[in-house]
């Protein structure tokens, strides 16, 4: 087990709603990357946050925001969801914003309805 | 272009087999390289980072070729427990400040009995 740990598992929206989804980081882990996987693909980069601040973005809308807490655990937040939306978001933590060493969570499998 | 290229496969091989995967990357500027493994509906777990100068841990061989930007991975005497996604993943261009892993779509390989 990595110790990052994501919830829900699994989430059912439908379009147009908002969904907030959770991390909690490794302890000791400062950064916490989220990336989101279609079917098929590979995780895609979203946003990092390194120690409460974002310092990295992918190529996503303003929708998907993020906020990192002092305890280093994360939200991903979706506004205005649409069909094209639902994958598995995944979180990573890292000990540093290098990415040299990346432990993810579980996911949590979003689906848009 | 995408910015990582690898072969979908699947690579379906008997037990016992050597079995190699390949990956190109568009950005010269890249730092670090890895090799993700993938089980299905499981998140990414890091198998092995990857240097100029070749790298092997147990059954499993990395290379990098920074002049022709490839990198491969060998896996000999392959186990029915490899069967897994194997993402190529290249760390971002601290250049332009860009922090993040760009992992590749991966390649299936399914090791048969």
């Amino acid at each position: 087990e990595t110790g990052v740990t994501q919830s829900p598992t699994h989430l059912i929206k439908t379009r147009g709603q908002q969904v907030t989804l959770r991390c909690s980081s490794q302890s000791g882990h400062n950064t916490v990357s989220w990336y989101q996987q279609a079917l098929g693909q590979g995780p895609q980069f979203i946003f990092q946050y390194y120690r409460e601040e974002e310092n990295g973005r992918g190529n996503f809308p303003p929708r998907f925001s993020g906020l990192q807490f002092p305890n280093y655990s994360s939200e991903l937040n979706v506004n205005a969801l649409e069909l094209d939306d639902s994958a598995l978001y995944l979180c990573a933590s890292s000990p540093d914003s290098t990415n040299e060493k990346l432990f993810f969570g579980s996911g949590t499998q979003l689906s848009v309805l | 272009r995408k910015e990582v290229e690898q072969d979908p496969g699947p690579f379906n091989v008997p037990e016992g087999a050597t079995v190699a995967f390949n990956c190109t990357y568009s950005n010269s500027a890249s730092q670090s390289f890895f090799w993700y493994r993938q089980d299905c509906r499981k998140e990414p777990k890091l198998l092995m980072s990857v240097y100029s100068s070749g790298n092997e841990d147990g059954r499993f061989t990395a290379q990098l070729n920074r002049a022709s930007q490839y990198i491969s991975l060998l896996i000999r005497d392959s186990k029915l427990s490899d069967s897994a996604t194997y993402l190529c993943v290249v760390n971002g261009d601290w250049d332009t400040g860009r922090r993040a892993l760009t992992f590749g779509s991966g390649t299936r390989l399914q090791v048969q009995p």
